[in-house]
């Protein structure tokens, strides 16, 4: 069964302490995101790679930043955590469109980051 | 810009059918999506349109209006199970997924 590993579920945080979300792919995909979802507002894209070593920013880029050394893994980082970053954080992969057709996504389980 | 619409939330009876709209102005335009999310699990998907019409898989089906900017999900024989939220995407070009607020379904027996 292929799928996205985010490594916490849960995570509580204090205000400007560094933050390490993992996400970890078995499906060889070369596309990767991170969204943040919050009630009324739904997901939001903060930043997106499509190989290693290369990212691009998303939507809303501000206060985080990411990492992507392997094909298979990418890091989301809080560089000083703030309250209103405390959110559910998705990631997701995929594979590139093929014959015009785009790819859907797979998600991970999410995680629930609370900053106090 | 981007701007992905859908009804913040809807009330079904079980058995019953329902549809959800979704409008969409992006500036890009490589298919839309449909996810269903249950409370506290990932989105997981659903259908996928291209070109304009109607795809219909087993009780769920999804239609296309790319001259409108207008798709809906359309869930006939309602389940229980079906109460979840419903997330309307628009894929823009770069393979980048824009994401409506989603729509939350409660289905009452």
């Amino acid at each position: 069964d292929v799928k996205v590993t985010q490594s916490s579920r849960y995570l509580v945080k204090r205000t400007g302490e560094k933050v390490f979300l993992e996400c970890v792919q078995d499906m060889d995909h070369e596309n990767m995101f991170w969204y943040r979802q919050d009630p009324g507002l739904g997901l939001r894209l903060i930043y997106f790679s499509y190989d290693v070593k290369m990212k691009e920013k998303g939507d809303i880029p501000e206060g985080y930043s990411v990492s992507r050394e392997k094909k298979e893994r990418f890091s989301l980082i809080l560089e000083s955590a703030s309250t209103n970053q405390t959110s559910m954080y998705l990631c997701a992969s995929s594979l590139p469109p093929l014959r015009g057709r785009a790819s859907g996504y797979t998600f991970g389980s999410g995680t629930r980051l609370t900053v106090v | 810009g981007q701007n992905i619409d859908q009804p913040t939330e809807m009330t079904a009876t079980e058995g019953a059918i329902v549809q959800i709209n979704c409008t969409y102005q992006t500036s890009g335009f490589n298919g839309l999506f449909w996810y269903q999310q249950h409370a506290g699990e990932a989105p997981t998907f659903l259908s996928y349109n291209v070109l304009d019409g109607l795809e219909e898989k087993g009780r769920f089906s999804s239609f296309l209006s790319r001259s409108k900017g207008y798709s809906y999900l359309l869930l006939k024989e309602l389940q229980m199970k079906d109460s979840a939220s419903y997330l309307c995407a628009v894929m823009e070009y770069g393979n980048k997924l824009v994401f409506g607020a989603g729509t939350i379904l409660r289905v009452k027996s």
